[in-house]
């Protein structure tokens, strides 16, 4: 079965600094990796998606940066944290643990940027 | 594009009653459908789903959904509501083929147990 982690739980930042969340995926190898945030009271934004090491499309301009060093390894990073970028961050994958096309969800990280 | 519309926002229902959540969707081909639930701080997970064949799916803690083809519907139903089923809802399609596999999800519904 699929288990995915993703460090840390939560975060507390000042505006400015810097970000790395990482996302680490148990199961089968060459999954697809996906990055969502949620803001407060709003539904899931798809950050970056990933097909493989080194592969990262990004859905949205943003702040934000994803990279994929290794196939089960996903790690969301900023030079320089806005405001805005606080939020709920879910990480995402699909065939990591079956066959099909079911997305399963990390537990989260929470971001608050102060 | 692909879209999906939650209609409701929230919903309350007091415990032991029925309840439907709507939803309604936009693709041009046959969709992989999904229902997620969120608790409060926790990841999103998997209810049910619905690929092919049973337009009616059996999920997990006592829910399922009825794909509607005819009314691009995937609304997902519970005959009588636990306290433990208040949480946010969310419904996804996703585009079938291809390696750039995405979900498009609704907005949510906030579902609120009354006892």
């Amino acid at each position: 079965s699929q288990t995915i982690h993703q460090w840390p739980a939560t975060l507390v930042q000042p505006v400015g600094s810097p970000l790395s969340l990482e996302c680490t995926v148990e199961g089968t190898s060459n999954p697809n990796l996906y990055w969502y945030r949620q803001a407060a009271g709003r539904g899931l934004q798809l950050l970056f998606y990933s097909v493989g090491i080194g592969q990262i499309s990004s859905e949205v301009p943003q702040n934000l940066s994803a990279s994929r060093p290794q196939d089960r390894q996903f790690i969301l990073s900023s030079k320089k944290l806005l405001l805005s970028d606080s939020g709920f961050y879910l990480c995402a994958c699909n065939w990591c643990g079956g066959s099909d096309e079911t997305q399963y969800f990390g537990p989260g990280t929470r971001l608050l940027v102060l | 594009a692909q879209s999906v519309t939650q209609p409701d926002i929230h919903i309350t229902v007091s415990e032991g009653a029925s309840l439907e959540l709507r939803c309604n969707y936009s693709y041009g081909a046959t969709p992989y459908l999904f229902w997620y639930v969120q608790s409060p701080g926790q990841g999103l997970q998997l209810l049910l789903k619905y690929f092919s064949g049973d337009t009616l799916v059996q999920g997990i803690k006592g829910f399922e959904a009825e794909f509607k083809r005819s009314q691009s519907s995937f609304n997902l139903r519970k005959p009588s509501v636990h306290w433990s089923d208040a949480a946010e809802y969310f419904c996804a399609v996703g585009e079938s083929g291809g390696s750039n596999y995405k979900l498009t999800f609704g907005k949510g519904t906030l579902l609120t147990v009354n006892p």
